[in-house]
């Protein structure tokens, strides 16, 4: 199994461009997550799922969007790329349920933003 | 949930223990105490989990007190390799909210 897949790795954009960032899981979980990581700091929530349909807000949401047509696929685009969203951005994902606990997380994708 | 307090960062001699504390004073009865860590900039990886008692598997042990406001994650003997940010997280076992990570624990293990 791959576990949960972020593409691309790298990426750098210009200001006001738009992109999506892909996160892949093969294991079958309910819940994904996006989180982004500033230089230095801990993981910050911008978006969740619960379940293919259904997304909600994090911490961090303001210019990010999130769906989730599958359960395998949770792409984070963003709308017009601004300086402050420089950053690593990981997914995440975790079984749903009474017993979901451990979580699994991609390796992350490293964007700038210039 | 709870939030939690560690230290910024701690040394290691490789092949000793590794006790890394954490406060979480407002942690509610049904909240468990979560450990993660991050090597270098890969993504966090699960280490270890409990709610009241102890804990061990293959990687580590949690030492939860009896009233539940701190723990500590020990890693029996340190390598180099486990050189990484530690964190502690307090959530809900069964709630679809999302892991809250705190700023972690800096570990370094030196030779």
């Amino acid at each position: 199994n791959a576990g949960v897949t972020q593409t691309p790795k790298f990426q750098v954009l210009k200001t006001g461009q738009s992109m999506t960032l892909q996160c892949a899981q093969d294991m079958n979980h309910e819940y994904m997550s996006w989180y982004r990581q500033d230089p230095g700091m801990g993981l910050r929530l911008i978006h969740y799922s619960v379940g293919a349909g259904i997304t909600d807000q994090g911490e961090v949401p303001n210019g990010y969007n999130v769906s989730r047509s599958t359960t395998e696929d949770f792409p984070l685009r963003l709308l017009s790329a601004a300086p402050s969203q420089t950053s690593v951005y990981f997914c995440a994902s975790r079984p749903g349920g009474a017993f979901g606990t451990e979580a699994f997380f991609g390796q992350g994708t490293r964007l700038t933003v210039v | 949930d709870a939030k939690t307090t560690q230290p910024p960062s701690m040394d290691c001699a490789e092949g000793r223990a590794a006790n890394l504390p954490c406060n979480h004073s407002t942690i509610s009865g049904n909240e468990y105490v979560y450990w993660y860590r991050q090597i270098h900039s890969q993504g966090p990886q699960y280490i270890i989990h409990g709610l009241k008692n102890n804990e061990t598997n293959e990687m580590a042990s949690l030492i939860i007190t009896e009233d539940r406001k701190s723990s500590t994650l020990i890693l029996p003997h340190a390598t180099l390799r486990d050189t990484a940010v530690y964190y502690c997280i307090v959530r809900v076992y069964n709630a679809g909210n999302m892991l809250t990570f705190g700023g972690g624990t800096r570990l370094m293990v030196k030779p």
